[in-house]
């Protein structure tokens, strides 16, 4: 069936640094991928999305790249601050409505 | 965009009791659904509520335990029946707007089973 694959975690940088989260997925047809945020004691945020091959997503500096031939969805962001930690969920969306996550990355931004 | 509340934000219950969560969207959503968020864990969705008819639940999980209303398109109910400490999780709900795979949650329930 449909899953997705995230890097496990957790994982601890210095501000400013650079952060990827690995997200590797398994679908039939082609998905529509997700990162979500959940920040401490919140809910889920939608962080960015890319609905076919090749799309990038953005948003308050992250990006991530749909890429087909390496079914990957990889998250990145340049320089981080203090307030990107939280937790990370990489997600899809088959051909139907039904969201599938990943185990969740967490990330903690140290001053 | 829409905007998504849940109340209570945070209970703790008595094993044996039931706790019913509020969802409310401030406008009409074709479709709404329910997470559960076990300490530490990912989502997992129990069930697609439908406007008018019987939610729709994942494996594993049953109307007895987790009986779901849905009135009208804005508003959905999840009651979470005979609580033992296992039920102690974050459930969440979102919604879904026609043609678009997009789903925005809401801020979460902290229930805790004592």
């Amino acid at each position: 069936g449909d899953s997705v694959t995230q890097m496990e975690g957790p994982v601890t940088l210095s501000e400013e640094a650079f952060l990827t989260i690995n997200c590797t997925y398994t679908a039939t047809g082609y998905p529509s991928l997700f990162w979500y945020v959940q920040y401490p004691g919140e809910g889920l945020q939608l962080l960015l999305k890319a609905t076919k091959a090749d799309d990038k997503g953005s948003n308050k500096g992250f990006e991530a790249t749909y890429r087909k031939e390496t079914t990957s969805f990889h998250l990145e962001k340049g320089s981080v601050q203090v307030s990107d930690s939280a937790v990370y969920f990489c997600a899809l969306v088959p051909n139907d409505y039904k969201l599938s996550f990943g185990a969740g990355t967490t990330v903690t931004v140290r001053a | 965009s829409a905007v998504i509340s849940q109340k209570p934000s945070r209970d703790i219950c008595q094993r044996g009791t039931s706790l019913t969560i509020q969802c409310q969207v401030d406008s009409q959503v074709t479709m709404m659904f329910w997470y559960r968020q076990q300490p530490g864990q990912s989502l997992t969705l129990i069930a697609t509520a439908n406007q008018g008819s019987e939610a729709t639940y994942e494996s594993g999980f049953v109307i007895d335990k987790f009986p779901i209303s849905r009135p009208n398109l804005t508003f959905s109910t999840l009651t979470v029946s005979n609580l033992s400490p296992e039920d102690s999780s974050i459930y969440l709900c979102s919604f879904g707007l026609a043609g678009m795979n997009t789903q925005y949650f809401g801020p979460g329930t902290r229930l805790t089973v004592l």
